[in-house]
């Protein structure tokens, strides 16, 4: 499969708890962005990286999120101290930036329940 | 776009017909526009885009008709098939040249009945 990869596809944590997902993007593509999406609602941007280094920063990103794209390729969400409000599905995507405008193809994301 | 909650608006087609899906975007300023489809228990599926300077484009089966006046999208699917029905959103980049960060609208259900 040379698509998005994403892992967990589901994950139930408790209140108070940390998360951490990891998306594996298509292998030449250099952009790579996190998204969020509750029941009903279209993706929200969350932020994005272009290579390694993480370019744009929502507000919706709280103190309590952090990614990370160490090496370029894969990259990591974690959420610390999970509350209810965390509960969504994650979507990972990835593009190859040729003159700024691109397409996204998105993984099947990764369902964040909060108990 | 507006979002509806749980509550999507819902188009039904028999199947055959042509579908017509609409969207009022947010930002005059955007410059790229995308139609994406997504089916229960995936990640959104990329249809078709359009970049402002045009005002339609066609592919297999589709087209997107961008309407800058009255910030209007929609996508027209032709012989509309069962394998068509998902939720499909359109989506804005907001920040051209910053990064094709997308603002999503909030769904359209598209039901095709045999």
């Amino acid at each position: 499969d040379t698509g998005v990869s994403q892992d967990p596809r589901h994950k139930i944590t408790k209140r108070g708890q940390n998360v951490t997902f990891r998306c594996d993007p298509i292998s030449e593509h250099n952009r790579l962005y996190w998204y969020r999406q509750t029941l009903g609602q279209g993706p929200e941007f969350l932020t994005y990286f272009q290579n390694e280094a993480q370019l744009e920063k929502s507000r919706l990103l709280s103190d309590r999120f952090s990614a990370e794209r160490p090496k370029g390729s894969f990259s990591t969400l974690e959420i610390q101290r999970t509350e209810q409000g965390d509960s969504a599905m994650y979507l990972c995507a990835s593009s190859l930036d040729v003159r700024g405008l691109e397409k996204l193809f998105f993984g099947s994301g990764t369902q964040l329940s909060v108990l | 776009g507006e979002n509806v909650g749980l509550h999507l608006p819902t188009l039904s087609v028999q199947e055959g017909d042509n579908s017509i899906i609409n969207c009022a975007y947010s930002n005059s300023a955007s410059d790229y526009f995308i139609w994406y489809k997504q089916e229960s228990g995936k990640g959104p599926q990329f249809i078709i885009d359009i970049r402002s300077n045009m005002d339609k484009r066609q592919g297999q089966r589709v087209t997107v008709l961008l309407n800058k006046t009255v910030k209007h999208l929609s996508l027209q699917i032709a012989a509309t098939q069962p394998g068509d029905s998902a939720v499909y959103f359109c989506a804005e980049n907001i920040s051209p040249g910053a990064g094709n960060m997308l603002t999503f609208g909030g769904g359209t259900r598209l039901m095709v009945k045999p």
